[in-house]
């Protein structure tokens, strides 16, 4: 099955530095691959999510890059902001051939100080 | 993502006894998910489910049980056979039977043992 593997575990950057998060897949054919923001007890939240049709995509500060030849994609926030402190995970899917289920990486904790 | 709820927000479990935990969801969504979220880990799935009447086991399914009678309700059974119930469980719902459509989540069950 799918592997996603996640670096770093861990991230602490200075407020309005930029902060990278980067995930590896196994398996080629996994084809949407979401990013979600989880802070304490709460729920993960979707922040952005690319297909494998595209090779970037942007939202204000949040950016996802794609190589799917090399199978990683990575997270970029510019401009940190303390609210940006919370646990990222990514994730890879098959799509509907595979009942549409996600693989998470295993989380990297981001901390923004101000 | 208000139209998924799961309740209770904290449960608690004695030995040997069965516990359901509810997954609720007003948003039309066909696809149902239950993920097992551990301290300081990812998302693992347990059970899904793409339609009413069906469901498919995920990674970490043995201990568990669900069922989808209706289509906006997939509860999980955590039976007394999954000896480390103790975890965070996450439902997830999305739309649709295509590919690549956001899974959103509840708020989450925080499950111990007594």
């Amino acid at each position: 099955g799918e592997n996603v593997e996640q670096h770093p575990s861990t991230l602490s950057v200075q407020e309005g530095d930029s902060a990278v998060i980067k995930c590896t897949y196994s398996d080629s054919a996994s084809n949407y691959f979401p990013w979600y923001k989880q802070e304490l007890g709460k729920r993960p939240q979707l922040i952005i999510d690319i297909r494998s049709n595209v090779g970037e995509k942007k939202d204000q500060r949040i950016a996802v890059t794609l190589n799917k030849t090399a199978k990683h994609f990575s997270l970029h926030i510019t401009e940190t902001q303390p609210e940006d402190s919370a646990v990222y995970f990514c994730a890879a899917s098959r799509g509907q051939a595979a009942g549409n289920k996600l693989t998470f990486g295993g989380g990297t904790r981001v901390l923004v100080k101000p | 993502d208000g139209g998924i709820t799961q309740s209770p927000k904290y449960l608690f479990r004695k030995e040997g006894q069965n516990v359901t935990l509810s997954c609720e969801q007003n948003l039309n969504h066909d696809a149902m998910y239950w993920y097992r979220q551990d301290p300081g880990q990812g998302l693992r799935l347990i059970y899904y489910s793409q339609i009413v009447n069906d469901f498919q086991k995920g990674d970490i399914a043995e201990g568990y049980s669900v069922s989808r009678e209706k289509k906006e309700s997939f509860p999980l059974t955590v039976t007394s056979a999954q000896k480390n119930p103790t975890a965070f469980y996450l439902c997830a719902s999305r739309t649709g039977q295509g590919s690549n459509h956001p899974q959103h989540f509840g708020d989450g069950t925080r499950l111990s043992i007594l």
